[in-house]
């Protein structure tokens, strides 16, 4: 069955990478676009960006200058790292895998909170 | 970037009931919508796709229908397991996700 599991550190500090890996299984990277999204209390659901079935990717232009969304397909993995963050970064971070463009499953999300 | 305004923001119903939720886009989105049930503490999950097609294993209590900037999702004979946050999120031109609608019970 399809599963997704983010993994990322619970805390980081202003200023700080934040770098989340999401495990996938049930389905292969080369076939479906991942998606990242996260939810703040400021501004709910916000689209992050996504890389494609063949690998490329593209952002939101809100986190475009400190986003990055790679993978490694051999061992269904997709990762996204953020620089520079901010205590407004605090929030649930999701990977979701796209259907047509809808996201059909989600993983569980992690909690990241950004403080000294 | 394309704006989505769900209403109401909370709403509180009757088991057995009809509840309908509205989305707003900034522009038309061509059917180019899909909506989500989030439970507290869980992910969202998908109840519906390009407006009204009814994603695997969703419920048919739930529906969707709209066109151009109006959409809305309803929900028929209200059960307790339907109590949850929904959201409407657009993809006619990436992605943007609406307030969410917090739905209780009276």
């Amino acid at each position: 069955q399809v599963q997704l599991k983010e993994t990322g550190p619970g805390l980081v500090q202003p200023t700080q990478t934040l770098s989340i890996t999401c495990t996938v299984s049930g389905f292969s990277l080369t076939s479906y676009y991942m998606q990242w999204v996260r939810q703040t209390p400021g501004k709910g659901l916000e689209w992050m960006g996504f890389i494609r079935s063949g690998g490329s990717t593209e952002y939101n232009s809100e986190f475009k200058s400190r986003l990055s969304i790679s993978r490694d397909t051999s061992k269904n993995q997709v990762f996204l790292k953020m620089n520079s963050l901010k205590t407004e970064d605090t929030g649930v971070y999701y990977c979701a895998r796209d259907r047509y463009n809808s996201f059909d499953y989600w993983g569980q999300g992690v909690m990241v909170t950004v403080s000294s | 970037d394309i704006q989505m305004t769900q209403s109401p923001a909370s709403l509180s119903a009757s088991l057995g009931e009809t509840v309908t939720i509205e989305c707003r886009a900034s522009e038309d989105i061509y059917n180019g919508l899909a909506w989500y049930q989030q439970k507290p503490g869980k992910s969202p999950q998908l109840l519906i796709y390009n407006a009204n097609s009814l994603h695997t294993g969703v419920p048919s209590r739930f529906s969707g229908s709209g066109s151009g900037t109006q959409y809305s999702l309803k929900i028929n004979s209200l059960q307790s397991e339907d109590v949850a946050s929904y959201f409407c999120q657009q993809y006619y031109n990436y992605w943007t996700f609406g307030g969410g609608t917090k739905l209780e019970l009276k």
